[in-house]
Order: structure tokens, then sequence, then C-alpha cells
């Protein structure tokens, strides 16, 4: 299966943002998803593992959530600030297999 | 605190061998599967092969099976991805990275570089 996600979001400082990753065949909710975040020039970093939990130091304004009637997952990232501004993957297993989403790059302007 | 360092990066001609190396600390390595994912220039992430805890078990994706082999030495917290038959299409940052207890990778390195070029 594919995940696809927008290639782009943007959207202003203190606003909310979601990005969507839909799972291109079977079910969204058989296999956990996770969420990375890529500043440029980083290493990517998890804000979002097992659909909707929060590693502890991530803030709270990062949410996960997944729809079995769109078979996907959303991330959703609140009081945006401009450190937000990076490329998010999303990534699930097909088996043992890693899969990743394209990524989308937000823009926080 | 956990660290993961990667080696071996540089520039080879396509047909070539190249052996990447991630040298793990700040936790027990023996616990925990592995990773290589790999990033071409200003593409998305790409899962290349994992290994399990204790190296019984290993898995690869379509585009390296046959070429790459990913390898543990858990005596010295060492991961390894020996890459034969490199292809122009090969070329990337790769990432080692650590299963997390939970699912998904939770620790990265920093990457290494490498570039397949004539």
């Amino acid at each position: 299966f594919i995940l696809t996600q927008p290639h782009s979001v943007s959207e202003s400082p203190g606003k909310t943002v979601t990005i969507s990753c839909t799972r291109s065949s079977g079910r969204i909710a058989s296999s956990y998803v996770q969420w990375y975040q890529q500043r440029p020039g980083r290493s990517p970093t998890a804000v979002i593992y097992e659909d909707d939990l929060r590693p502890s130091r991530v803030p709270d304004r990062f949410s996960g959530s997944i729809d079995s009637s769109s078979n996907s997952a959303s991330l959703t990232i609140s009081g945006l600030k401009t450190e937000d501004e990076a490329d998010y993957y999303c990534q699930s297993y097909d088996g043992s297999f890693g899969v990743f989403g394209g990524g989308t790059k937000l823009t926080v302007l | 605190q956990v660290q993961l360092v990667e080696s071996g990066g540089g520039v080879v001609q396509p047909g070539r061998s190249l052996r990447l190396s991630c040298a793990a600390s700040g936790f027990t390595f023996t616990n925990y599967g592995m990773h290589w994912v790999r990033q071409a220039p200003g593409k998305g992430l790409e899962w290349v092969a994992d290994i399990s805890f204790d190296g019984s078990d290993e898995n690869y994706s379509d585009s390296v099976k046959g070429r790459f082999t990913i390898s543990r030495d858990n005596s010295k917290n060492t991961l390894d991805l020996q890459m034969n038959s490199l292809r122009v299409e090969d070329t990337a940052v790769y990432y080692c990275a650590k299963s997390s207890i939970k699912s998904g990778y939770d620790y990265w390195g920093q990457g290494t570089l490498v570039t397949v070029s004539s």
C-alpha cells in the first residue's frame, strides 16, 4: 500500500493546521501510524506514535488521529509557531516493512 | 542519552560496493530492532531494511533486496549495511534508526551521505 500526503500546506502563526495521510489499500487501523517532523538539514524526530500518542518532549499542540471512514490518519498542530515549519512524514507498516508517506512541507507564514 | 552515529558514506561508482556502519550507545542495543532509512536529495524518506534484536530476522525493501545486507554485532553495539551493485538511484542520506518499544522509530542518527556517480 502507499500513504498519500498533501505536498504542502501553509498557515499563519497561532492558527491550526491538519495534515492528512491516506492509506491506499487495507485498513488504516490495521497498523499503527506514526508522524515525524524533519526540520531543514536535520534528522527526523517522532511527534506522534501509535496513531495518537505523543512523546513526552512534544508539546500538546501536536495531536494525531485516524479516521476509518476515510481510511486516513491526520496530524493536527494548533497554535502554530514559526518553529513548526518543517517537513512532516506519516509512517506505518506493511507486515514487517516500513512505509512512509511522501511528506508534507508545512509553511508557517 | 541515546546516540546513533553513522559512518562510511562517500562517493562511489555505479556497480561498486560500500559498507555503512552505525555505532549505538546510551541504550541496551541487544533489546531493540534496528533500521536503515534513506532520503534521496530533496526527496522523502524511504525505509530500506531492518533487523531483529538478535539478528535472526532481516527484511528489505524491494528496491535493495538482493543487493544490500543488513547485519549487527551485539558485542560491539554496531549496525551495518553492506551495499553491493550500487546504482545512481541509491544516492541518498542513509539514517540508522532504533525501533521504539512502542511503534515506529524513536531515535535517528545524523545520517551519512552516499553518492553513486561515475
